[in-house]
């Protein structure tokens, strides 16, 4: 079944740490995605890639870094300098970043808290 | 820039009962308009998109929204709710003359459902 796979789904960390979260997607899409998710606060975007080697800053980069070496993965790194770290954190993919009024497709999430 | 407005961050509402959760957006352009569900710790599913067509869109699990541009709203509504329909929803706008595919969230609106 094709589908997005994050990794870790919970994960505990002491402040000061950096922390890699995992996105694997098998769907042969272009685009991918990071979101982070706070209550009430809805989805904000941290990351997006349109294609390998090429991503861009969202709405709320800051603290944040990621990669895109390979078209099926797109890893977050969560810094130190991220004040507020604590969050669920949901990585997607879509067909392509220009595919207007496209669907995205969403893994299952990683809680981070940090301690 | 776009936004999402979910009036009421929770509703609760009886089982068989209609349910109708608001959304309205701002957008300076013609947008693309979706409603997603959340069930919890997992990722977002799509229920239905608004794309230009059809003002009235039929979704997945009975669900249906209508957009009405002389409001700017997108409000879903389902005939008979069942339990199973318990979980969050997100309304999302995207720029349909932007260079991409990101979603502006709105703040989500958590259903419960009573027996």
């Amino acid at each position: 079944d094709g589908g997005i796979t994050q990794s870790p789904k919970y994960l505990f960390r002491k402040e000061g740490q950096n922390v890699t979260l995992s996105c694997e997607q098998n769907l042969n899409h272009d685009a991918m995605y990071w979101y982070r998710q706070d209550p009430g606060q809805g989805l904000r975007l941290i990351y997006y890639s349109q294609i390998v080697n090429d991503f861009q800053k969202g709405d709320i980069a800051e603290g944040y870094s990621v990669s895109r070496e390979k078209k099926e993965s797109f890893p977050l790194t969560v810094t130190s300098a991220q004040k507020n770290p604590t969050a669920f954190y949901l990585c997607a993919s879509s067909i392509d970043l220009a595919g207007f009024g496209g669907e995205l497709f969403f893994g299952e999430g990683s809680r981070l808290t940090v301690l | 820039a776009q936004s999402v407005t979910q009036l009421g961050s929770h509703v609760s509402v009886s089982e068989g009962a209609l349910v109708l959760l608001r959304c309205n957006y701002s957008s300076s352009v013609p947008p693309y308009l979706f409603w997603y569900v959340q069930y919890p710790n997992q990722g977002l599913q799509l229920l239905l998109k608004y794309t230009s067509a059809a003002t009235l869109v039929k979704g997945i699990n009975d669900f249906e929204a209508e957009f009405k541009k002389s409001e700017t709203s997108f409000h879903l509504t389902k005939p008979s709710a069942h339990m199973s329909d318990a979980a969050e929803y997100f309304c999302a706008v995207s720029d349909s003359e932007a260079a991409g595919n990101k979603l502006t969230f709105g703040g989500g609106t958590r259903v419960l459902v009573k027996p």
